[in-house]
């Protein structure tokens, strides 16, 4: 089966600074990969997804980018805030049996220091 | 309506108790989904409903019994569970996959349950 793999658990970093998040997924027919946050005692949100047709996607300050050879794909957060703080769960996602089954990662937790 | 709502936010039950999880959203999503959450752990896909009709189990423990009564609803009834099902139960929906083409899914708020 799938396996998603998230590097790194943890990332500290000065507002203002870059932050990287990086996903390494084994099953090459997965074709679907979201981005959700989740702060603390809230639920996962989803903040930007991409698909296996593309191979970079940008909102704003985030852009996820997806090597379909390698199979790797990354979140970008430019010019981070505190309210960037949060868990990060990158997830593949193949069709399946006629659903839409997604496999997650283990999350980044993301501290953004003022 | 864009939101997955659930009911209770919270709950506390015994090991002998029976207890009912609620999720509901108005999105016109025909697939959804019930997740458990452990602390710093990300979300484990429990059950799949398509159509109103179980497509997958994830080898999930009898007690936990799902339910799709309409479109717009979904349960999780509990009973004689154990301390270690205790966890954030997440409810969430999207649209049916078509021609390959696979959808958001968005989740509810969650209800913590704690099993005593």
């Amino acid at each position: 089966g799938e396996n998603v793999e998230q590097h790194p658990s943890t990332l500290s970093v000065q507002e203002g600074d870059s932050a990287v998040i990086k996903c390494t997924y084994s099953d090459s027919a997965s074709n679907y990969f979201p981005w959700y946050k989740q702060e603390l005692g809230k639920r996962p949100q989803l903040i930007i997804d991409i698909r296996s047709n593309v191979g970079e996607k940008k909102d704003q300050r985030i852009a996820v980018t997806l090597n379909k050879t390698a199979k790797h794909f990354s979140l970008h957060i430019t010019e981070t805030q505190p309210e960037d703080s949060a868990v990060y769960f990158c997830a593949a996602s193949m069709v399946s049996g006629g659903y839409n089954k997604l496999i997650f990662g283990a999350g980044t937790r993301l501290a953004v220091h003022p | 309506d864009t939101e997955v709502t659930q009911t209770p936010k919270h709950l506390v039950m015994g090991m002998t108790n029976k207890k009912s999880l609620k999720c509901e959203q108005h999105m016109g999503h025909r697939a959804m989904y019930w997740y458990k959450q452990k602390a710093k752990k990300p979300p484990e896909l429990m059950f799949v409903y398509s159509y109103e009709k179980l497509s997958i189990n994830e080898s999930v423990p009898s007690r936990f019994s799902p339910e799709c009564p309409n479109s717009s609803l979904l349960n999780l009834h509990l009973h004689a569970l154990q301390p270690e099902d205790s966890a954030l139960y997440l409810c969430a929906s999207s649209q049916v996959q078509a021609h390959g083409h696979l959808y958001e899914q968005y989740f509810g708020p969650g209800t913590r349950l704690t099993v005593t």
